[in-house]
Order: structure tokens, then sequence, then C-alpha cells
């Protein structure tokens, strides 16, 4: 199974910052990557898909790169909405996998 | 309005056996591959099976391999997930989602039904 590995596992930021969370495959994906954002007690939310492809009516400050085994979430300038934990996940084979999460916290 | 709501978690002892439902509304099921996601409680995701658009193809987790089974029927617009052998490391909270059409990604995600395994 394809392994993925996200860093850093918890995130302190501050309203305005950017941030990036990093997200790498144990092998190769291509651009087979997606992000998703969850609040607690609620179901994850598709942020980007194909790795850079931005899921409609999600707002221009999440932009994802990346392709092969190394990919990027970036949050250009943080709000208050959007402290909560971002998960990666592959689909390059039919064994689905998700990296272990990143928790944006409040500085 | 797409929507996907799930049912059937309970609490069941180690070794038994539930079927999970999912019921799809707004968009038309029959197109789209179904997946089962869980997550255990305050840990992370995890993918558990899919099943395509015709039932034709089914892939499973190896943590469930041999133990559940996907299936749905599109005449209901339904997803199940029947869980045998349970173990208490299936407790989670299992969600159903539908597949972004051509992405691998999952873009519509019920609410979640929590399945607790317990003696």
């Amino acid at each position: 199974d394809i392994q993925m590995t996200q860093s850093p596992s918890t995130l302190s930021a501050s309203v305005g910052d950017r941030v990036t969370i990093t997200c790498r495959a144990s092998q190769s994906i291509s651009s087979w990557l997606a992000w998703y954002q969850q609040k607690p007690g609620k179901a994850p939310k598709l942020l980007i898909y194909k790795a850079s492809s931005l899921e409609s009516g999600v707002p221009s400050r999440f932009s994802g790169s990346g392709s092969g085994t190394e990919f990027t979430l970036t949050i250009s300038s943080l709000q208050p909405d959007d402290f909560a934990t971002y998960y990666c996940q592959q689909y390059n084979s039919y064994s689905l996998t998700f990296g272990g999460g990143t928790k944006v916290e409040i500085k | 309005e797409v929507q996907l709501v799930e049912s059937g978690g309970v609490v069941v002892q180690p070794g038994g056996s539930l079927r999970l439902s999912c019921a799809a509304s707004g968009f038309t099921f029959d197109d789209y591959t179904m997946h089962w996601v869980r997550q255990a409680p305050g840990k992370g995701l995890e993918w558990v099976s899919l099943i395509s658009w015709d039932g034709g193809s089914t892939y499973y987790a190896d943590s469930v391999k041999g133990r559940f089974t996907i299936s749905r029927d599109n005449s209901k617009n339904s997803l199940y997930l029947q869980m045998n052998s349970l173990r208490t490391e299936d407790t989670a909270l299992y969600y159903c989602a539908k597949d972004r059409l051509g992405s691998g990604a999952f873009d519509i995600w019920g609410q979640g039904t929590m399945v607790t395994v317990s003696s």
C-alpha cells in the first residue's frame, strides 16, 4: 500500500498568516491527490482534487501543488474559519490512503 | 439538495455482524463510484471500501478484506456495508462518500453512523 506522510502534525498560526502543509507519498501517485478540511463533529470537506484543482465553492486562498511524491496545500491568508484539521488522500491505486492529518491551531 | 444519509450503527459484541446503509438523493446515484470511509474516535480517516457505479467492481482495505462486503442497489439509490466478524478495532464513525467523477476524491459525505464493538 502507498503510505502518505503529512507534516507538520500540528501547526500554530495567526489570522493572516500564510500556511503550508506538506504531504509525501511512499511512491509516485502522479497527480492523484486530494485535500480535505475537517472540523470537530463534522464530516470532511473536499478542498482540492487532482493535486491542484480547486473544488467548487472553496475560497481561492486555498491552493494545492505538486506531483509524483511531494505535494503541498497552501492557505494564502489564514482566516478564523480555517482553524481545523487537514488531510491529504491519494488515489493512485485501488487501495486509497489518507495522511495522518495536520491540525491548524490558533497561535 | 445532494445528500447522503447513513444508518445502522449500533453497539455490537466482538465477533458480531452489522449492516450499514446509506441513502443517496439529489444526484444520479448510478453514475458514480461510492465509498465507505471510517474514523475511529479521536483518530484520522481510513478508507474502507469502494464499489463501481454498476456494482461490478469492489475493493477493500486490507484491514477489512474478507470480513466486510460492500454492495449497492441502484433502484433504491442505496449503498450498503455488511460487516462480519467485527473486532474492537472496527469501532469508528462510518461515512459513506460519493466519488468525484474521474478524480478519486470524495466530494459528498454523509454525516456518519457510529459503530461500537464492545463486550
